[in-house]
C-alpha cells in the first residue's frame, strides 16, 4: 500500500459524458501526478499541482481539467469522454514539487472505460 | 520522438535466469533516473533512483546502472523468479525552465518469467 488512495476503482461511461476521478495523496506529499496509461502504452503524464498551484503540464487534453484543492486532494475531470478515453487513470503524490530525487508513489489507479 | 527509449519491447526467460534491461535517453539536461516495476492493472513501484554522479545502484536482486555520458542504463535481475513477470520503466527526470523536475516515462519492457 502506498498511502495514494483513488476513487473509483472502476468506472463506466458512455460517450459524451464527464466523470471526475478523485486522488488522496500521502499524508504529507505536496505534490499530486496525474497518468493516463492505454491498453498496451507507456505511462502519459497528463498535469502536475504542487501545494495547490497547477506546476507543469503534460500531453492533457482540452476537455480534461485538474485541480488540487486546500487539503491538497487533487479531482481529475474529464468531459466530452470519447471511446479512446478509455484507460488506467494514476495519481501519484511526492513530497517535493519534481526536481529533487524524492519518490513518487502511485496509487491503485482507476480504470475508466467509455461505452 | 520519445526521449526515452527502452530494450528489448518483451522479454521471456526461465525462472532462476539472469536478464538484462536497457534505457537509452536523450533528455537534458538530465537530473536523474529511476527504474519502476509495474505489475499488470497496477500502480509503479520505484526499484532505484540514480543521479548523474551514481554509476551503480541496487535493490536487492535488482542492480542498475547509468552511464550519464552514453546516456544509457540498464538494469539487471539476478536469479528471476516469477513474481518478478511484470513491466519495467524507465523514467528520466530533467528538463529546464517549465519543463525542469518533469518525469519523461518509457514504453517499458515487458517481462516474463516461466517456471
Amino acid at each position: 500500500d502506498s498511502g495514494v488512495t483513488q476513487t473509483p476503482k472502476h468506472l463506466i461511461t458512455a460517450t459524451g459524458q464527464r466523470v471526475t476521478l478523485r486522488c488522496s495523496p500521502r499524508s504529507g506529499d505536496l505534490s499530486v501526478y496525474w497518468y493516463q496509461q492505454s491498453l498496451d502504452q507507456g505511462l502519459q503524464f497528463l498535469i502536475q499541482y504542487y501545494n495547490g498551484e497547477e506546476r507543469a503540464k503534460g500531453n492533457i487534453l482540452e476537455r480534461f481539467s485538474a485541480q488540487q484543492f486546500p487539503d491538497l486532494h487533487s479531482e481529475l475531470n474529464l468531459s466530452s469522454l470519447e471511446l479512446g478515453d478509455s484507460a488506467l487513470y494514476f495519481c501519484a503524490s511526492s513530497v517535493d514539487s519534481g526536481q529533487g530525487t524524492y519518490e513518487q508513489y502511485f496509487g491503485p489507479g482507476t480504470r475508466l472505460t467509455v461505452t | 520522438k520519445n526521449q526515452v527509449e527502452q530494450s528489448p519491447q518483451s522479454l521471456i526467460i526461465l525462472e532462476g535466469k539472469n536478464c538484462t534491461l536497457q534505457c537509452n535517453y536523450t533528455v537534458s539536461p538530465f537530473s536523474n533516473l529511476r527504474w519502476y516495476k509495474q505489475d499488470t492493472g497496477r500502480g509503479p513501484v520505484s526499484l532505484t533512483i540514480m543521479t548523474f554522479s551514481e554509476n551503480t545502484k541496487s535493490n536487492g536482486r535488482y542492480t542498475a546502472t547509468l552511464d550519464a555520458d552514453t546516456k544509457q542504463s540498464s538494469l539487471h535481475i539476478t536469479a528471476s523468479q516469477l513474481s518478478d513477470s511484470a513491466s519495467y520503466i524507465c523514467v528520466v527526470s530533467g528538463g529546464r525552465g517549465s519543463t525542469l523536475g518533469r518525469l519523461y516515462f518509457g514504453r517499458g519492457t515487458q517481462l516474463t518469467v516461466w517456471p
